[in-house]
């Protein structure tokens, strides 16, 4: 069971808005740090796609943004196209224990 | 542009240590600001942080792990390494080394996030 809990899955059409949540806790998210998402595609290793909580990496589309609030963050992703169908991951910092950095379970996000 | 690539073996033994290195070309692994990690991913399965090492040796290795896991840092031969000792089954996954930057507050190393990434390396545990 992941410290941050995202959702299993998310689907929409070509064109459409989806976001993808990122739930945590007072340890974590809710403490201040920041929140980072990434992107895998099928068969490939992961890359970074937010970093910061909101900030995109030269060479990421500005159709992804990322938001955080509270002790929660999001993803969102408009004009959905086909390449965008993986596997997305947020990833953040926890003080507890001695202190570690924590993944999501990650989501499938499937373009129907 | 900065490479990462994984290498060692892909088959390991129950009760032995599996030992991997993370070859970094096009950049020096003794450049400021930079932490080197390792993270693994079960099949089928999520991303799990192993731990993080500084170009100086300090390092942060996840609790769960921490009594088995050692990574080290090869300056002259721009490499990090990881040992991860008493292996079972569990601990088949694919393991990617990457390359933590920050953008602000970079005193503070829980800033820290995967900026670049090496394509993974399989390893099986089994007899």
């Amino acid at each position: 069971q992941s410290v941050l809990t995202q959702p299993p899955s998310v689907s929409g059409a070509p064109g459409q808005r989806v976001t993808i949540s990122c739930t945590g806790s007072s340890s974590n998210i809710g403490a201040g740090y920041d929140v980072h998402w990434y992107q895998q595609l099928p068969g490939t290793a992961p890359k970074l796609l937010i970093s910061g909580n909101s900030n995109r990496p030269s060479g990421v589309p500005d159709r992804f943004s990322g938001s955080k609030s509270g002790t929660s963050a999001s993803l969102a992703i408009t004009g959905l196209q086909a390449e965008d169908e993986a596997d997305y991951y947020c990833q953040s910092y926890d003080s507890s224990l001695s202190g570690y950095w924590v993944f999501g379970g990650g989501t499938k996000l499937t373009v129907l | 542009q900065l490479q990462l690539q994984e290498s060692g073996p892909g088959l390991v033994k129950p009760s032995e240590t599996l030992s991997l290195t993370c070859t970094v070309s096009g950049g020096s692994i003794s450049s400021r600001g930079y932490y080197w990690g390792w993270i693994r991913q079960p099949p089928g399965k999520g991303l799990e942080w192993i731990g993080n090492i500084y170009y100086s040796g300090s390092a942060y290795y996840n609790p769960s792990l921490k009594s088995r896991v050692t990574i080290s840092v090869d300056t002259s031969m721009n490499q990090f390494s990881l040992k991860l000792s008493s292996v079972t089954a569990a601990d088949t996954a694919v393991y990617y080394c990457a390359r933590l930057g920050c953008s602000t507050s970079c005193y503070f190393y829980y800033y820290y996030y995967m900026d670049v990434w090496g394509k993974g390396t399989t390893v099986t545990v089994s007899s």
